[in-house]
């Protein structure tokens, strides 16, 4: 099975500083991975994907992320942070599920909360 | 319409009660899903619906019964619950059953029973 690993449960910043979000992939096939940001009481925002087009992701909010094969990585940047960015933020890989049509399934990682520090 | 709309988005109910948690998207999306929350915790996948087949159970409780009566609406019927039940549910959307497409979160029901 598929599956990532975010490493460190909570990452602060100051305001204006590099926002750096680490996440690895297992996958003996090539992974199609996600970036989510959940903000307190509410679902899940999708910040960007990939999906092999690109190996440099740019998603909302001017967050980006590169996949990196030769490091199973797929870490989420922000060159500068913002107090509106803390948050608890995702990586999510998509994989086959069962069989037959609609057999995917989302798997997430443990999650990383991001705090701002004014 | 670019949103899963979920309805309630609080909800109590007693152990012994029948309460129902409701998602509708108008995206065309034919792919649905239901997941689990717990506190500081990663979503957890319950069911998945394909062009309004369920296609997935990750062997959850038959005191959770999901129902699709079309395309645009999923519902989740909640019976003789437990207080370790109480939890974030979110319901998600995506184009299709296919690995690319990301998924359209609600903002999801809290839970809580008593």
């Amino acid at each position: 099975a598929q599956s990532v690993t975010q490493l460190g449960s909570h990452v602060s910043v100051s305001e204006g500083a590099l926002v750096l979000l680490r996440c690895n992939y297992s996958s003996s096939v090539p992974p199609y991975l996600f970036w989510y940001v959940q903000y307190p009481n509410q679902g899940l925002q999708l910040l960007l994907k990939y999906t092999s087009a690109a190996t440099l992701v740019k998603g909302i909010n001017g967050f980006e992320a590169e996949f990196k094969k030769s490091e199973t990585s797929f870490h989420l940047t922000k060159p500068s942070a913002h107090m509106s960015d803390a948050a608890e933020y995702f990586c999510a890989v998509s994989e086959p599920k069962g069989s037959g049509a609609g057999s995917y399934q989302l798997t997430f990682g443990k999650g990383t909360k991001l705090s701002v520090i004014p | 319409d670019t949103e899963v709309t979920q309805t309630p988005k609080h909800l109590v109910m007693g152990m012994t009660n029948k309460k129902s948690l409701k998602c509708e998207q108008h995206m065309g999306h034919r792919a649905m899903y239901w997941y689990k929350q717990k506190a500081k915790k990663p979503p957890e996948l319950m069911f998945v619906y394909s062009y309004e087949k369920l296609s997935i159970n990750e062997s959850v409780p038959s005191r959770f019964s999901p129902e699709c009566p079309n395309s645009s609406l999923l519902n989740l019927h909640l019976h003789a619950l437990q207080p370790e039940d109480s939890a974030l549910y979110l319901c998600a959307s995506s184009q299709g059953p296919g690995r690319s497409n990301g998924y359209t979160f609600g903002s999801g029901t809290r839970l809580t029973v008593v």
